[in-house]
């Protein structure tokens, strides 16, 4: 298995502003992921977090908007940019060792655009 | 959108009752996954079943498949206040390492 950590853990933010969300795992995995989870709802993929190249989007999320970081095998980071009180929602980022076919969610960040 | 359809959308149940949660999909599949969301936290992974399967189990958990009508089930058998959660089947298609996640099942179960 695979231990995810995520900061904040919730956060408060401005429209107009922007936030980053770091994401760490306790070892070298694979494949890295972010997703949203609107309130209420279910969890939906905004990108692969791709290791030393860019990310690869989903359908209707752009890097401007939501520009993501992997640095190395054990850390990404996704920011939310220009927010909005759309944007108020639970990003949660996951995880994948090669071949294992389980992803390890870490335990989300709640965020709150006013 | 491939997002699948879970129903029922919410479910209570009595402690030591079994609880019953369907998932039906639109493509084609590699495997099928069900993962349970404790309130305000992230998903735990529960089993996977692969395409070319039919039936699994884990512990209380039997899950099933019917790639012919794109459709699973995941039966918790002897239910507990502690599976009070929601639960969520997720896809994985053909070539590809991507969860496209269903709309989920909350589940109560009181004592």
């Amino acid at each position: 298995s695979a231990v995810i950590s995520q900061k904040p853990s919730r956060d408060i933010c401005q429209r107009g502003t922007s936030l980053t969300i770091q994401c760490q795992v306790d070892s070298q995995v694979t494949m890295m992921f972010w997703y949203r989870q609107q309130p209420g709802q279910s969890l939906t993929l905004i990108a692969t977090a791709n290791q030393g190249s860019e990310a690869t989007y989903e359908s209707g999320f752009v890097i401007d908007k939501f520009p993501i970081s992997r640095p190395n095998l054990t850390f990404s980071t996704l920011t939310v940019s220009n927010m909005s009180p759309e944007d108020s929602s639970i990003y949660l980022c996951s995880a994948e060792r090669q071949g294992a076919n389980e992803q390890y969610f870490g335990p989300g960040t709640r965020l709150t655009v006013t | 959108s491939q997002q699948g359809e879970e129903d029922p959308q919410a479910l209570s149940i009595q402690e030591g009752e079994n609880a019953t949660m369907n998932c039906s999909y639109k493509t084609s599949i590699n495997n099928l996954q069900w993962y349970r969301q404790n309130s305000g936290r992230g998903l735990v992974h529960l089993i996977l079943i692969r395409s070319n399967e039919r039936e699994k189990h884990s512990g209380r958990l039997r899950v099933t498949l019917d790639t012919s009508k794109k459709s699973s089930s995941l039966l918790i058998t002897a239910s507990r206040a502690a599976d009070t959660a929601s639960y969520f089947c997720a896809t994985v298609g053909g070539g590809g390492n991507k969860l496209t996640f269903g709309t989920g099942t909350q589940l109560k179960v009181e004592l």
